[in-house]
């Protein structure tokens, strides 16, 4: 594996469902992100962890939760989510917050 | 408040018409601005960064220049793979995050 990976690609789920996003990198990156594309609108970062702690929270609801056991891997937990939340959701890493992200091919979420 | 403007929304040009995008910052002591690429369903490719007045840089049919307000992305004889979602971000002198543009779509027809 090289880059950034995401799993699963797709996901399908019912509003009272608990499942969770992988994202692993394989770049030997110190800062990983997740981002929420949704149709037209700029993307909007979630959360920023550095050396395994988390940097940035941008208001984003308590039904997300992000976990990140090493600087490999991040999570992103999801529960009681509403159908607002369909949309792409993106991870990313870099070498220092400060320096340029590589993304991962994202995961296309739909919230029934 | 960083805030990023990207125009045109979309672009249509034929294979070899050369055009720019453009991406207009306001940011609090600007860290950097990124250039990435993004085609439909996958992850944005990351193309250039720019840090000061006067840089520019260049990968293929690609080039990058930079104003004190402003990033303008060249594309010189594009070709039909050149189409996908062009976006511009700034990282301020505050912060840990990177502030994207709406982005601007680019079809290049042969």
């Amino acid at each position: 594996e090289t880059g950034v990976t995401q799993t699963p690609r797709h996901l399908v789920m019912g509003m009272t469902n608990k499942k969770s996003l992988k994202c692993e990198q394989h770049l030997g990156h110190n800062a990983m992100y997740w981002y929420k594309q949704s149709a037209k609108k700029p993307l909007e970062l979630m959360f920023v962890y550095s050396l395994e702690e988390r940097v940035e929270n941008n208001s984003v609801p308590s039904r997300f939760s992000p976990e990140c056991p090493n600087s490999s891997h991040l999570f992103l937990h999801l529960h009681t989510l509403q159908p607002e939340d369909s949309a792409l959701y993106l991870c990313a890493s870099s070498q220092e917050v400060v320096n340029e992200q590589f993304f991962g091919p994202g995961t296309r979420l739909t919230v029934l | 408040e960083d805030q990023v403007t990207q125009s045109p929304e979309a672009l249509r040009l034929q294979e070899g018409e050369s055009s720019s995008l453009n991406c207009s910052y306001t940011v609090s002591g600007l860290r950097g601005l990124f250039w990435y690429r993004q085609d439909p369903g996958k992850g944005p490719e990351f193309l250039f960064t720019l840090y000061s007045a006067g840089e520019e840089k260049e990968k293929e049919r690609l080039k990058a220049t930079l104003t004190k307000k402003e990033s303008f992305l060249h594309i010189t004889a594009p070709k039909p793979e050149d189409s996908a979602t062009y976006l511009c971000a700034v990282r301020g002198e505050y912060g840990n995050k990177l502030v994207f543009g709406a982005g601007t779509i680019l079809r290049v027809k042969s």
